[in-house]
């Protein structure tokens, strides 16, 4: 079946550390992948995405991700969270005509 | 520019209720529409979509319903709501056509509590 898969529900770092979020998508064919951000009260908005091209794709507010499609995956990164980074991260995988979503990962920064 | 409108924001109904949440898009013509379930550490839950008028496709079944009675308006309603209906709801749309790229933008979401 075809599936995106998050590996961490909740993470939690101190500012100015580095972050990797993983994510996995499970299916075959023409791959578009993306990372959406909700922050607290705020609605879902799209962080970066990957249709084609160069595999390594910047987004918004210093996030970038990598495309690997011998791995199945499109962890996203940042070398250094800021505390406002704190939100809820969502990988989704286009297929089918529809978007496949992950679970979501909570990511918490302290101050 | 495009936007989308949810509303109600927050909703509070009993058990064995009907539910009307209706969303709208400006800004574009013949979005494609999307309904979501949104529940904690389960992430989107599509719950319908449509690609026009009177085109409606389910994912899940369930005692919802969706309608699209306009270009840009889709509504999900239920006959009567369960406990079970709770939870934030979010709708959707993106554009069509090559070169879309399939992103989808996001409204702000109902809260709706079944009691």
């Amino acid at each position: 079946a075809q599936s995106v898969s998050q590996h961490n529900h909740h993470v939690i770092l101190s500012e100015a550390a580095s972050l990797e979020l993983g994510c996995n998508y499970s299916y075959g064919g023409t791959v578009n992948l993306f990372w959406y951000v909700q922050y607290p009260g705020q609605h879902l908005q799209l962080l970066l995405k990957y249709f084609s091209g160069d595999p390594l794709v910047k987004g918004i507010k210093g996030f970038e991700a990598e495309f690997i499609k011998s791995k199945f995956s499109f962890n996203l990164r940042k070398p250094s969270v800021q505390w406002s980074d704190t939100a809820e991260y969502f990988c989704a995988g286009y297929s089918n005509y529809q978007l496949i979503w992950g679970a979501g990962t909570k990511l918490i920064i302290k101050p | 520019s495009q936007t989308i409108h949810q509303w109600p924001a927050t909703l509070v109904q009993p058990v064995g209720s009907p539910l009307s949440l209706e969303c709208t898009v400006e800004g574009t013509s013949n979005p494609n529409l999307y309904w979501y379930r949104q529940a904690a550490g389960r992430g989107l839950q599509l719950l319908f979509y449509s690609v026009g008028i009177g085109q409606i496709s389910s994912e899940v079944p369930q005692n919802l319903s969706a309608s699209r009675p306009q270009d840009r308006q889709f509504i999900l309603s239920s006959k009567k709501l369960l406990l079970s209906d709770s939870g934030f709801y979010l709708c959707a749309w993106s554009r069509t056509g090559e070169g879309s790229y399939n992103e989808q933008f996001f409204g702000p979401g109902t809260r709706l509590t079944v009691l």
